[in-house]
């Protein structure tokens, strides 16, 4: 079974500070992607990346930045000089079957002036 | 590109009552999915269809519990009767095809019974 596991339940930054958020799966396929959603307060799900489990390569976009490291399964995000627009719960996720998604519990990041 | 649109926002009830949700998607969109997504954890899918067709309904309580798709379109999620612990956000999603990973979410129904 298809576990996703982010054990920062909220995080509270001051604004313009780095906040990486953490993420651990679990998966028996071999191939395999991984997402990052977020989730403002009027509730919509953001997609905000989709990596493959083919390609480690770090990578950065705009102020979103992202470690995948297969060998510790685990896919964190990070937002460099956060900004209260940040505020939001961060979900990652691994689709299965049917592109059936498994999510995390979610990481509540809470940026403040 | 208009989004996933959902219908109410807000939905108050009390245990034993029935509701429905409406759900129409991304215009083109084969596949959509119901998530349930309870406070303080991530969404679990419910119900998905592939146009007017069920592709995975396992997790869906089907003794309360129903959803369609009518022309394989617009969708309608109903519980009847709702119990307390239905209260949740219902969220739907759609994209282009069934495999293709880009999902769309709604903004989806906030459901409190009482």
């Amino acid at each position: 079974a298809q576990k996703v596991t982010q054990a920062q339940t909220e995080i509270s930054v001051v604004e313009k500070e780095d906040v990486t958020l953490d993420c651990v799966y679990e998966t028996r396929d071999t191939t395999y992607y991984l997402f990052w959603y977020k989730q403002p307060p009027s509730g919509e799900l953001v997609f905000l990346i989709r990596r493959n489990s083919f390609d480690e390569q770090n990578e950065i976009s705009g102020r979103y930045s992202w470690n995948f490291q297969k060998s510790t399964s685990s896919f964190n995000f990070t937002i460099t000089a956060s900004q209260v627009v940040d505020s939001a719960v961060y979900f990652c996720a691994l689709p299965g079957a049917a592109s059936k998604l498994t999510f995390g519990t979610g990481t509540r990041l809470q940026v403040m002036l | 590109e208009a989004g996933v649109a959902q219908s109410p926002r807000y939905k108050i009830i009390e245990k034993r009552q029935s509701v429905a949700f409406w759900c129409n998607p991304i215009s083109g969109h084969a596949t959509l999915y119901w998530y349930q997504q309870i406070l303080g954890q991530g969404p679990k899918l419910l119900i998905q269809f592939q146009n007017n067709g069920v592709v995975d309904d396992s997790q869906l309580p089907k003794d309360r519990f129903s959803a369609e798709r009518l022309k394989g379109v617009d969708s309608t999620l109903k519980i009847q009767p709702a119990k307390l612990e239905d209260s949740a956000v219902y969220l739907c999603a759609s994209s282009p095809t069934r495999g293709d990973y880009g999902y769309t979410f709604g903004s989806g129904t906030r459901l409190t019974v009482v």
